[in-house]
């Protein structure tokens, strides 16, 4: 089976902006999380979708949105971007959400706000 | 919420030595620990994964223990190898019904030296 797989890999925009990233899911996971990725924080969770609902959410600021399609494929957006969203936001699948079960992560998207 | 502190945050060990990393939990309701390993510039690979109905899992020269009663977990990595060399993620499970969210330590970097 083909991992998960994220685009784009690296992105740089500028203060103010939006910036829309996605994640496909191995194929038959219902789950995908989203977590942000910094030197300081280390891994933070940003929201979890399960057959196109969030189930779940981390604590981030509005601007950070995101949704979840019919083929469990998933966006997440962050709109008016400041400089400490440079991140690495990474993606994760696992077959039906359950507590217990293994998530397999994406490669990322490098994202530099300048 | 869960809250996962992970010691040390970085370890130095000569090849063919052992490495030790302990992380502690603090909600008694998480039952999934999973440990993940991430080269630089790469995805969190999943390494090895214990469940709360266990005390103890090992994979060749990588070991997993769980104290459910301290509410702590750690890796042991034996015979290490300069291949080795990466950060560790600890995790645990946000436990709540079906919601699947990790909750991560902030990692450890080891350096195997040859």
């Amino acid at each position: 089976k083909a991992g998960v797989t994220q685009t784009p890999r690296y992105l740089i925009k500028t203060r103010g902006q939006q910036v829309t990233l996605s994640c496909s899911p191995i194929s038959g996971h219902r789950s995908v999380s989203w977590y942000q990725q910094t030197p300081g924080q280390g891994l933070q969770f940003l929201f979890e979708y399960f057959s196109e609902t969030q189930r779940n959410k981390g604590n981030f600021p509005g601007r950070f949105s995101g949704r979840q399609f019919s083929n469990s494929r998933s966006e997440m957006n962050v709109s008016t971007l400041e400089l400490g969203d440079s991140a690495l936001y990474l993606c994760a699948s696992s077959l039906g959400g359950l507590a217990e079960e293994t998530q397999y992560f994406g490669p990322g998207t490098r994202l530099l706000v300048l | 919420g869960e809250n996962v502190e992970q010691h040390p945050s970085t370890l130095s060990v000569q090849e063919g030595d052992s490495a030790v990393i302990k992380c502690t939990y603090s909600d008694s309701a998480s039952n999934y620990f999973p440990w993940y390993k991430q080269e630089l510039g790469k995805r969190p690979q999943l390494i090895i994964d214990i469940r709360s109905n266990v005390g103890e899992k090992k994979d060749q020269r990588i070991a997993v223990t769980l104290n459910k009663t301290a509410k702590h977990f750690s890796l042991h990595i034996t015979e290490t190898q300069p291949e080795d060399s990466a950060v560790y993620f600890c995790a645990a499970n946000n436990y709540g019904g079906s919601q699947g969210n990790l909750i991560f330590g902030k990692g450890t970097k080891l350096s195997v030296k040859p």
